[in-house]
């Protein structure tokens, strides 16, 4: 079984300053992760995924994440934020299984001040 | 190309009742999997419809049934609605890659 710990609940940082968001996952197996952001009353959108490979990785709107094995976290970076990256963030793992179901962690809700 | 569509978007029903909520897939993808997200949590999944059959399913309740149809749209049903049934539905399709596609959602609101 897989289980995924945001560590944060909750991230206020100013508008154009760097932000981290923190994930761990727990995982008997390998898996793939993936961060999602979700605005007010919206569905879910993809930011960013680690399959296999270079663990850094790079995804939509100037995010990106670094996969650590050893210490199993999958943590979300952005140099400089915007206003319009408030919204809620959530870290997932999947194991490898074809369409693998998503376990999702309970979210981060990133707060971008001006 | 029309991503995943969820319908309703809204509806309220009452203790005891039975709702369906139907989702349609992004074009080509195969696999619908839906999950419940109460306020303020992350997504929990479901169960999760491939080839017409239910391939995996999570920690929930016998009430909890679907169906996929043979063009891949999906239907969630929930039986005896309780009030803790009060969530968004969120749908999401896969071309059978780890990627997944969420559509907008359904808020079920139990009075």
């Amino acid at each position: 079984a897989q289980s995924v710990t945001q560590l944060d609940s909750q991230v206020p940082v100013f508008e154009e300053a760097p932000v981290e968001l923190r994930c761990n996952y727990s995982s008997s197996v390998s898996v793939y992760l993936f961060w999602y952001v979700q605005y007010p009353n919206q569905g879910l959108q993809l930011l960013l995924k680690y399959l296999s490979g270079s663990t850094l990785v790079k995804g939509i709107n100037g995010f990106e994440a670094e996969f650590n094995k050893s210490q199993t976290s999958f943590h979300l970076r952005k140099p400089s934020v915007h206003i319009s990256d408030t919204a809620e963030y959530f870290c997932a793992v999947s194991d490898k299984v074809r369409g693998g179901k998503l376990i999702f962690g309970q979210g981060t809700e990133l707060s971008v001040k001006p | 190309d029309a991503g995943v569509t969820q319908s309703p978007t809204h509806l309220i029903k009452t203790r005891g009742q039975q709702v369906t909520l139907r989702c349609s897939p992004k074009s080509g993808h195969d696999t619908v999997s839906w999950y419940q997200q109460a306020l303020g949590q992350g997504p929990q999944f479901i169960f999760q419809y491939y080839e017409e059959e239910e391939r995996q399913r999570g920690n929930f309740p016998d009430r909890f049934s679907g169906h996929q149809f043979p063009n891949y749209s999906s239907e969630l049903n929930v039986n005896a609605l309780l009030l803790g049934d009060s969530a968004l539905y969120l749908c999401a399709s896969s071309p059978g890659t780890a990627e997944a596609f969420f559509g907008q959602g359904t808020r079920l609101t139990v009075v």
